[in-house]
């Protein structure tokens, strides 16, 4: 089964801080990447996704993420935060070979004014 | 706004008891997808329907059933609810079957067992 793993469960920062949200995931095969955003009191959105093409995604609200295949990973980054960015953030994946997606169990990101 | 609706918000019931919960797609999105979320175990998915059709299932229990009727809202079904069964549901819609289409979330049902 594939998983996906968040190694940043709670990340504190202040504003103008740059970012960087781990994200690995296990399946070896052709993966479609998303991250999502939760701000507080709102429902799941997307950022962010990559299929194939340029490894490095440029998402909403000044967000990017670089797919590096060799490295399983899909790292989320922003150069320099705002008090606005507090939220809960889902790295996600949907195989190539099935519809089931699976999230990680997200980063509570804090941004202090 | 996502567009999708979920009924009821809260939701408090006790052990053994079954539940209905309801979810209204986006308007012209054909599939569906539900999730639970809990803090032991993150987000879930749970099964996905398109145009009425079961597409998918993921970690479901046999407790649990989902359908999607012809007007496109889906339910989800738990019963025999156990404490463990407490948790954040979500339904998510797109458009139709492609890996590629974005889901669009609704609020949840806080779902809570006593």
């Amino acid at each position: 089964a594939q998983s996906v793993s968040q190694h940043n469960h709670h990340v504190i920062l202040s504003e103008a801080a740059s970012l960087e949200l781990g994200c690995n995931y296990s399946y070896g095969g052709t993966v479609n990447l998303f991250w999502y955003v939760q701000y507080p009191g709102q429902h799941l959105q997307l950022l962010l996704k990559y299929f194939s093409g340029d490894p490095l995604v440029k998402g909403i609200k000044g967000f990017e993420a670089e797919f590096i295949k060799s490295k399983f990973s899909f790292n989320l980054r922003k150069p320099s935060v705002q008090w606005s960015d507090t939220a809960e953030y889902f790295c996600a994946t949907i195989s190539g070979g099935s519809y089931i997606p699976t999230f990680g169990r997200g980063t509570s990101l804090i941004v202090h004014p | 706004d996502s567009g999708v609706t979920q009924t009821p918000k809260h939701l408090i019931t006790a052990t053994g008891q079954r539940v209905t919960l309801r979810c209204s797609p986006r308007s012209g999105d054909l599939s569906v997808y539900w999730y639970q979320q809990s803090l032991d175990q993150g987000l879930q998915f749970l099964i996905q329907y398109y145009n009425g059709e079961e597409r998918a299932k993921g970690n479901i229990l046999e407790r649990f059933s989902a359908q999607q009727f012809p007007d496109l809202h889906s339910e989800l079904n738990l019963s025999s609810l156990e404490l463990g069964d407490s948790a954040l549901y979500f339904c998510a819609s797109t458009l139709g079957t492609s890996v590629g289409n974005e889901q669009f979330f609704g609020p949840g049902t806080r779902l809570t067992v006593l």
